[in-house]
């Protein structure tokens, strides 16, 4: 059964560094979602992209985060520079389009910001 | 906008008795459910979605859930509970031309020996 890579699964560091997430869709699957779930809330939407175009990121810092999908295949979220709020599972999930989709989730990488 | 409740924090059940998990939504148009399941430090697995057409849907690991459009709910269900389903489940609604989904906050399901 195909699924959505997300590496690494754990990522510890210090407010002000750099860290960078990384996600592989399901082959085929030309919509990726990226989402950020604090600890004891729901998913939240960080940004969108259909093929390799933002489609919403509208909830995406854009002062600290960054994301890209150059050849509409996997993905790349930044946070430069990380702050102890930034602690929290960062999600990845993928549909085959938009249109009412299934998307399906990645195991999530989990930052920690000492 | 768009949101979703999930009026418990958590649902405690006994092994072998059906369970609830309720949610409710807001949204302008029709809208499309969901619900995941998500166990510790792993990403969510879908379970389920309401499109259109029949009210009940089933899904996967005996789930299933009622749409009621007059009461705006979306409760997932399950006639018989197991230990191996205790874990987190999320709500999910969404609606426009992006497929964006807003999230509930989410219920812990405890079943219990």
């Amino acid at each position: 059964e195909a699924e959505v890579a997300q590496s690494p699964r754990y990522k510890i560091t210090e407010k002000s560094q750099a860290v960078a997430f990384w996600c592989d869709p399901i082959s085929g699957h030309a919509t990726l979602y990226w989402y950020r779930q604090i600890l004891g809330q729901g998913p939240e939407l960080l940004v969108q992209f259909q093929d390799e175009s933002v489609v919403d990121d509208s909830q995406l810092p854009k002062d600290r985060f960054s994301a890209e999908r150059l050849k509409g295949v996997d993905s790349t979220l930044k946070i430069q520079p990380a702050e102890l709020g930034d602690s929290a599972m960062y999600l990845c999930a993928s549909s085959q389009d938009t249109y009412q989709e299934t998307q399906y989730f990645g195991p999530g990488t989990r930052l920690l910001v000492l | 906008a768009q949101s979703v409740a999930q009026p418990e924090d958590q649902v405690n059940v006994a092994e072998g008795n059906p369970l609830t998990v309720k949610c409710t939504y807001s949204v302008s148009g029709n809208p499309y459910l969901f619900w995941y399941v998500q166990y510790p430090n792993r990403g969510l697995q879908f379970l389920l979605k309401y499109i259109t057409g029949d009210n009940l849907v089933k899904g996967s690991y005996g789930f299933e859930a009622e749409f009621n459009k007059s009461q705006t709910s979306f409760h997932l269900k399950k006639p018989t509970a197991l230990v191996s389903d205790s874990a987190l489940y999320f709500c999910a609604v969404g609606a426009g031309g992006y497929n964006k989904l807003i999230f509930g906050a989410g219920t812990r399901l405890a079943v219990h020996p």
